[in-house]
């Protein structure tokens, strides 16, 4: 099926592990996005990719690591997990266009508690 | 640096109702997009709508209409004739051109929206 799919949808963890969530589009998108959502914050942006190993920071990296050696997968890595990263985590890619025009499509999110 | 604001952590409308959700923004940058998503209680997040900053006619979609007020800085969702489908979160976002030519969005903390009988 065409979209992006990201994996697991739901981890329960501990402290201090490594977590990877996988995310995996079809439509060939440069730009790729993960973004936490947490209450009272909103979505907030962890790291972007604009193509295959081209990865910036976005504006909370910290604790983060990303990878892109593909255009379809940008997986997210938790080096050593923490409980302030129990979050909602959204990937998304950007199709294109004019400058500022486009749509953002979101995976369904994966869902982390770190315990 | 780029900011959106939400201010209303919840609002109540009641079914066949118009509602407003405020948004207002800050950027220095003359050319930025202007966006709302739909985050219903199964958690995916839907893209309603989309307004340019050069656009001169607000941004319409079916039920939803986009009120941007460029020198005030806002960009209110209008949605008329509420459903109970419409109850979610909404979410307000802005655009940031990137090196490169690609966007990244800012994000609202979102409003809360519960559609009653």
């Amino acid at each position: 099926d065409a979209g992006i799919t990201q994996s697991p949808r739901y981890k329960i963890t501990e402290t201090g592990r490594q977590v990877t969530l996988m995310c995996h589009q079809t439509w060939s998108h440069s730009y790729m996005f993960w973004y936490r959502q947490d209450l009272g914050h909103g979505l907030r942006l962890i790291y972007y990719s604009a193509a295959a190993d081209i990865t910036d920071k976005g504006e909370v990296p910290d604790g983060y690591v990303v990878s892109r050696s593909k255009t379809e997968n940008f997986p997210l890595t938790l080096e050593s997990a923490t409980r302030s990263q129990t979050s909602v985590y959204f990937c998304a890619s950007w199709t294109g266009g004019k400058p500022n025009t486009g749509e953002l499509f979101f995976g369904e999110g994966s869902r982390l508690t770190v315990l | 640096a780029q900011k959106i604001t939400q201010t209303q952590p919840g609002m109540f409308v009641q079914e066949k109702e118009a509602v407003t959700l405020d948004c207002t923004y800050d950027t220095s940058d003359q050319s930025y997009g202007l966006f709302w998503y739909k985050q219903p209680s199964s958690g995916e997040m839907i893209f309603l709508i989309y307004q340019g900053s050069y656009d001169e006619q607000n941004a319409t979609e079916g039920r939803y209409s986009l009120n941007f007020q460029k020198a005030r800085k806002s960009a209110n969702l209008v949605i008329s004739a509420s459903q109970l489908g419409d109850s979610a979160m909404y979410f307000c976002a802005m655009s940031l051109l990137l090196t490169g030519g690609g966007n990244k969005l800012t994000f609202g903390t979102g409003t809360q929206l519960k559609v009653e009988l």
